[in-house]
C-alpha cells in the first residue's frame, strides 16, 4: 500500500515568513513529485513539480526532494494572506498513471 | 479560456437511480481522470484515460463506470449509485499521457440518500 504522509495542520505563520510544507512516502520507486494548492471550496491547482534531488524555484515556491529519506517538501517565502490553503503533495511511480495525493496540510498566514 | 467543465456542480439523488457526471476539457488534453475527495482520505483516482477509447481503473474504481468516445469527454457513470459513493468528485486533464492531472473541473458535489 502505497502511501503519502502530511501534518495536517494548521501551520500557522506570520506574513513574510517562510512557510515550511512537509511530506513523507513511502514508495522508494516513486519518481515523480507534485504540490497542489486547494483553496477552501475549490478545486485543487497544480503549483509544482520535481523529478530530481535538490531544491526545484519557482518565484516564492521552492520544492525540494531528497529521495534516499523519501521526503519531499515546499517551502512558500514572503508567505501572504493569499497562500492560506491547504497544500496537497502527490506522488507517483515510475510506469504507473495513478498518483498518490496526501491529506493535505492547511496553511494559515496571518498579517 | 482553459476549462474543464464538469456538470452538474451539486446533485441529490437516492439509492439505485442511475447518474451521469459529465466532464469536458477544451484543451485538447490526451489524459483525463476521475477523483472522489473525502474528509481525511484526500483525493482518490476513480478511473482515468491515456486516450479516446483507452481507459483504465485506478485507485477505487468500485461502483463507477466511464468511456472515452471523443477527445474532449469523459464521463463518470453510477449505474447503481449508493450512500456510500457520496462524495465530492473531480474530473482532471493534462496534457500528454504523464498521468498528473494539472487542470480540475470545479467539481461535483454528490449525495445519495
Amino acid at each position: 500500500q502505497k502511501e503519502v504522509e502530511q501534518n495536517s495542520g494548521p501551520l500557522s505563520v506570520p506574513e513574510g515568513a517562510i512557510a515550511s510544507l512537509n511530506c513523507t512516502y513511502s514508495d522508494r520507486g516513486s519518481q515523480s513529485f507534485f504540490w497542489y494548492r486547494q483553496y477552501s471550496g475549490k478545486s485543487p491547482e497544480l503549483i509544482m513539480f520535481i523529478y530530481s534531488n535538490g531544491d526545484k524555484e519557482d518565484g516564492r515556491f521552492t520544492a525540494q526532494l531528497n529521495k534516499a529519506s523519501q521526503y519531499v517538501s515546499l517551502l512558500i517565502r514572503d508567505s501572504q494572506p493569499s497562500d492560506s490553503a491547504t497544500y496537497l503533495c502527490a506522488v507517483r511511480s515510475g510506469g504507473s498513471y495513478i498518483p498518490t495525493f496526501g491529506r493535505g496540510t492547511s496553511l494559515i498566514v496571518h498579517p | 479560456e482553459a476549462q474543464v467543465t464538469q456538470n452538474p456542480r451539486y446533485l441529490i439523488t437516492v439509492t439505485g437511480k442511475k447518474l451521469t457526471v459529465t466532464c469536458s476539457q477544451n484543451m485538447n488534453h490526451e489524459y483525463m481522470s476521475w477523483y472522489r475527495q473525502d474528509p481525511g482520505l484526500g483525493l482518490r483516482q476513480i478511473y482515468y484515460s491515456m486516450n479516446v477509447e483507452v481507459t483504465d481503473k485506478g485507485d477505487v474504481p468500485e461502483g463507477y463506470k466511464v468511456s472515452r468516445k471523443e477527445k474532449r469527454n469523459f464521463p463518470l457513470i453510477l449505474e447503481s449509485p449508493s450512500p456510500n459513493q457520496t462524495s465530492l468528485y473531480f474530473c482532471a486533464s493534462s496534457k500528454g499521457q504523464g498521468g498528473q492531472p494539472q487542470h480540475f473541473g470545479d467539481g461535483t458535489r454528490l449525495s445519495i440518500l
